[in-house]
């Protein structure tokens, strides 16, 4: 079976920089994403790692560890409109192949 | 990017009714879309992975009596809730792949269904 672990809640204040981790056990890898969702809304692409090390993009990177199957995102600079949650996922086989796996989601609250 | 739709975005029904959901992509062909449920500060629990021109795929513990899905079109799959009970009471959400490298998927805005 496949399964994610993140934290449940993150807080920080407006200009900080937070780590999200994520570990994961899957039957079959086939990359790491990161997802923001706001509350009532549509989960969003944020980042993907297929190989080992640090993807950035802009304000967020994602880091990616196979051997230790770990990865987590970096938010720097935090905004207001960072609240949110976040959840790692893993693309892993299934019944029909492949599909993306869902960790429980980290929620992030941001103040000023 | 690719841009998916749901109709409708939100949903009362009596229980012991059946609801349809729609899932469309909009501006690409997608051969697979799959279908989740969230519930409240939960997480997004894959329930069956639909494809185009042939049974869906349902993941462990799901109903595929309850759940019907019909993928008709390579734009359009749909989603049924059979004799929907209060407990089916979620926020269903579909997702197409992309084909970048990036293995992004898109996700619909989700529909809230609330069964009274």
């Amino acid at each position: 079976g496949q399964s994610l672990e993140q934290p449940s809640e993150v807080t920080a204040v407006e200009g900080a920089i937070v780590q999200i981790n994520c570990t994961y056990q899957t039957s079959g890898f086939y990359g790491l994403s990161w997802y923001q969702q706001h509350d009532g809304g549509a989960p969003t692409f944020l980042s993907y790692n297929a190989l080992d090390g640090l993807e950035e993009t802009g304000r967020f990177s994602s880091f990616l560890s196979r051997s230790d199957s770990y990865g987590y995102l970096l938010l720097q600079e935090l905004q207001m409109k960072d609240s949110a949650s976040y959840f790692c996922a893993v693309r892993a086989l299934n019944q029909a192949g492949t599909a993306l796996i869902f960790g429980k989601g980290t929620t992030l609250s941001v103040s000023s | 990017g690719a841009v998916v739709s749901q109709h409708p975005s939100w949903v009362i029904c009596k229980s012991g009714t059946s609801v349809k959901i729609e899932c469309r992509s909009l501006d690409f062909q997608a051969t697979t879309m799959f279908w989740y449920r969230q519930f409240p500060k939960q997480s997004l629990m894959l329930m069956a992975t639909s494809n185009e021109g042939s049974k869906a795929t349902y993941e462990q513990g799901v109903e595929k009596d309850k759940f019907l899905i019909n993928h008709a079109s390579l734009t359009l799959s749909t989603l049924t809730v059979t004799s929907a009970h209060p407990e089916d009471s979620s926020f269903y959400i579909c997702s197409a792949p992309g084909r970048a490298i990036n293995n992004e998927q898109f996700f619909g805005p989700g529909t809230r269904l609330t069964v009274l």
